[in-house]
């Protein structure tokens, strides 16, 4: 049973660049989500996706988005980098009932600006 | 908005023995959802437990177990007999029916001696 899986593993990227990110959610899931977590902190949520809609989105920029594909899939885009989107970007999947279920996630992608 | 406190920001303990690890929230909600997850260095957040918010029963996962007070609105993570694999960052996260996305606190970092 093939887990939540991320890539790439680590990416390095220059300020004013685009970078994309993308996770492949757990067999059976249907619904991603993002988040940003800062070195020494706890994940911060960007936005969820179910049925290649955005449900819900936190505090960030319109700089990031994101979409799912039809395999449930989601790719995470940031625009305009700046120095402070360095961060692990964790993708959670998890099956949509309500939110009742508890999300997985995969091991993250380390994102640096220079 | 949704606030999950962890007061202790590192925790030792030695092999064998037992670390009780703290966690405060804050909610107006009735049925929500509490989460510990453990973060190695190897950076992959990892579920540890699960517990409904109307469940009275302490949840318990082998060697890890919580102490769930509701009134106090507390969710402390117990590790009974330590291992040197349970060295990782530990986070308690919350969410509810109406709010798709985990609050995370800032962690707890856990070191266990040999």
């Amino acid at each position: 049973d093939a887990g939540v899986t991320q890539s790439p593993t680590h990416l390095i990227k220059t300020r004013g660049q685009q970078v994309t990110l993308r996770c492949s959610p757990k067999s059976g899931h249907d619904t991603v989500s993002w988040y940003q977590q800062a070195l020494g902190q706890g994940p911060q949520f960007i936005f969820q996706y179910y049925e290649e809609e955005e449900r819900q989105r936190g505090n960030f920029p319109d700089r990031f988005s994101g979409h799912q594909f039809p395999n449930y899939s989601s790719e995470l885009n940031v625009n305009a980098l700046l120095l402070g989107d360095s961060a692990l970007y964790l993708c959670a999947s998890s099956l949509w009932r309500g939110n009742t279920d508890t999300q997985y996630f995969g091991p993250g992608t380390r994102l640096t600006v220079l | 908005a949704q606030t999950v406190t962890q007061s202790q920001p590192e925790m030792s303990v030695q092999e064998a023995e037992t670390v009780t690890l703290s966690c405060t929230y804050d909610t107006s909600e009735s049925d929500y959802y509490l989460f510990w997850y453990k973060q190695p260095p190897s950076r992959q957040m990892i579920l540890v437990i699960r517990q409904e918010a109307y469940k009275q029963q302490n949840a318990t996962e082998n060697r890890f177990s919580v102490n769930f007070q509701k009134a106090a609105k507390s969710f402390s993570l117990k590790i009974s007999d330590s291992q040197l694999g349970d060295a990782a960052m530990y986070f308690c996260a919350y969410n509810t029916i109406n709010d798709y996305k985990l609050s995370f606190g800032a962690g707890t970092t856990v070191t266990v001696r040999a």
